[in-house]
């Protein structure tokens, strides 16, 4: 059974500060997705990263997936209060996703104005 | 864009009960799951469905059963539902060979 660990669970942060969500795992993945979910609501895809040592940037977010591909980073610039949510890794086995997701069990982000 | 619709935000069922979750999505997608979300315990796998009239299994499907008659609708079953069945429940669904999981909004269900 592969596993994704999430560090740390839990982060409030004040406005305009930096951070970075760590996803580790002891098993390599064929991709890895990061995902939000506001409450009340279901997670909605950021990005895929595939290749190791990939990074991807979406405005103040970088993604980054480590070479041997079995973790990865989620680093927020300037963080916002809209950046609040449930950020959750996701990785695909052999199978590519089609057999499902291994989901890390999330980091719990608080931006405070 | 993709929809993936969850026939109920809010259920609330008694033990004992049938229950039938429902998740219909509009975009042809021939992969689709079922997952629960739990606090501590993250998203796991119920069931799954590679495309229509196929089921697998995921890594808790007891006490579960799915249906996929259509191509568009992926239900799931609570044959006797029980209290710890208690959970938010997910659907998602994803074309085969793109990466990313279109989720519905979920459904909070409740069994007393």
């Amino acid at each position: 059974t592969q596993l994704l660990e999430q560090s740390p669970q839990f982060l409030s942060i004040q406005e305009g500060e930096n951070l970075t969500v760590y996803c580790n795992s002891s098993s390599v993945f064929s991709s890895l997705q990061w995902y939000r979910q506001e409450p009340g609501e279901g997670p909605v895809l950021l990005v895929t990263v595939v290749t190791g040592g990939e990074v991807k940037k979406l405005k103040r977010l970088t993604f980054q997936f480590g070479d041997a591909r079995k973790d990865s980073s989620l680093h927020i610039t300037a963080a916002q209060p809209g950046d609040t949510g449930l950020y959750l890794c996701a990785g695909a086995g052999s199978g590519g996703g089609a057999d499902g997701l291994t989901f890390g069990k999330g980091t719990h982000l608080i931006i405070q104005p | 864009d993709v929809k993936v619709t969850q026939s109920s935000r809010y259920l609330v069922k008694r033990t004992g009960e049938k229950v039938f979750l429902e998740c219909v999505q509009d975009m042809d997608h021939e992969n689709m799951f079922w997952y629960r979300q739990d606090p501590g315990l993250g998203l796991r796998l119920i069931y799954f469905s590679y495309d229509v009239k196929m089921k697998e299994k995921g890594d808790i499907p007891e006490g579960y059963s799915v249906s996929r008659e259509k191509k568009e609708r992926f239900s799931l079953i609570l044959e006797s539902a029980s209290t710890n069945q208690t959970s938010m429940y997910l659907c998602a669904s994803r074309t085969s060979g793109a990466y990313g999981y279109t989720f519905g909004s979920g459904t909070r269900l409740t069994v007393v």
